[in-house]
């Protein structure tokens, strides 16, 4: 069965802190992809992947930066994080076909105080 | 903007009644996948419905293009249907709705 791991599942910092989430998938999928849910807002799209190395721009990237530095890993820094910033990630992946299923991991609750 | 519609936001039922859940679409799309979260809890896959209808066990989605619209009909609902119902539009960025919350009651 496909899998899509993040960690850590829980995360508390204070504003400014650093932050990195970590997502491995182990599907050999080219896509990868990164969101928050927000309670009103649904998923949005903060940053995505077409495969090692590359990285696009989502919907709401202000304060994010992101990078996949292997087919398997990408990963999500908050370089100096905000109570804004306090969400549910959500890292998917899939493969380069848009009808295949999409993968989702169990997801990181980041609270910044 | 891509923007994706849901409706209703939420929905309450008695076990063993039918739901049907509306998605719309500010664009023409082929590419239609509907996905199912516990609270908290990760998304699942349900469905991918590019056009017509598609029917997986209890669910049955229903895609019309020239309509710009996707609905997914939940027959004899059970207990452990409860939670949130998305829809997305699947291109090579990947659009959500905000949801459709449901409740199945004993």
């Amino acid at each position: 069965e496909a899998a899509v791991t993040q960690s850590p599942r829980n995360k508390v910092t204070v504003t400014g802190g650093n932050v990195t989430l970590s997502c491995r998938q182990t599907n050999s999928h080219n896509y990868m992809y990164w969101y928050r849910q927000d309670t009103g807002h649904g998923l949005r799209l903060i940053h995505y992947s077409y495969g090692a190395g590359n990285l696009q721009i989502g919907d709401v990237p202000d304060g994010y930066k992101a990078t996949r530095t292997t087919q398997e890993d990408f990963f999500l820094l908050l370089e100096l994080a905000s109570p804004s910033q306090t969400s549910l990630y959500f890292c998917a992946s899939r493969g380069r076909d848009s009808a295949e299923t999409l993968y989702f991991g169990s997801g990181t609750r980041l609270t910044v105080l | 903007e891509q923007q994706v519609q849901q409706s209703p936001a939420s929905l309450v039922l008695q076990e063993a009644e039918n739901a049907e859940l509306q998605c719309s679409f500010s664009i023409f799309t082929n590419q239609v996948q509907w996905f199912y979260q516990r609270p908290g809890g990760r998304l699942v896959s349900l469905l991918y419905n590019p056009s017509g209808t598609k029917q997986s066990g209890r669910l049955t989605s229903t895609t019309v293009i020239k309509e710009r619209r996707s609905s997914l009909h939940i027959s004899s609902s059970q207990i452990t249907d409860s939670g949130t119902y998305l829809c997305a539009f699947m291109g090579y960025k990947l659009t959500f709705g905000t949801g459709t919350s449901l409740l199945v009651d004993p």
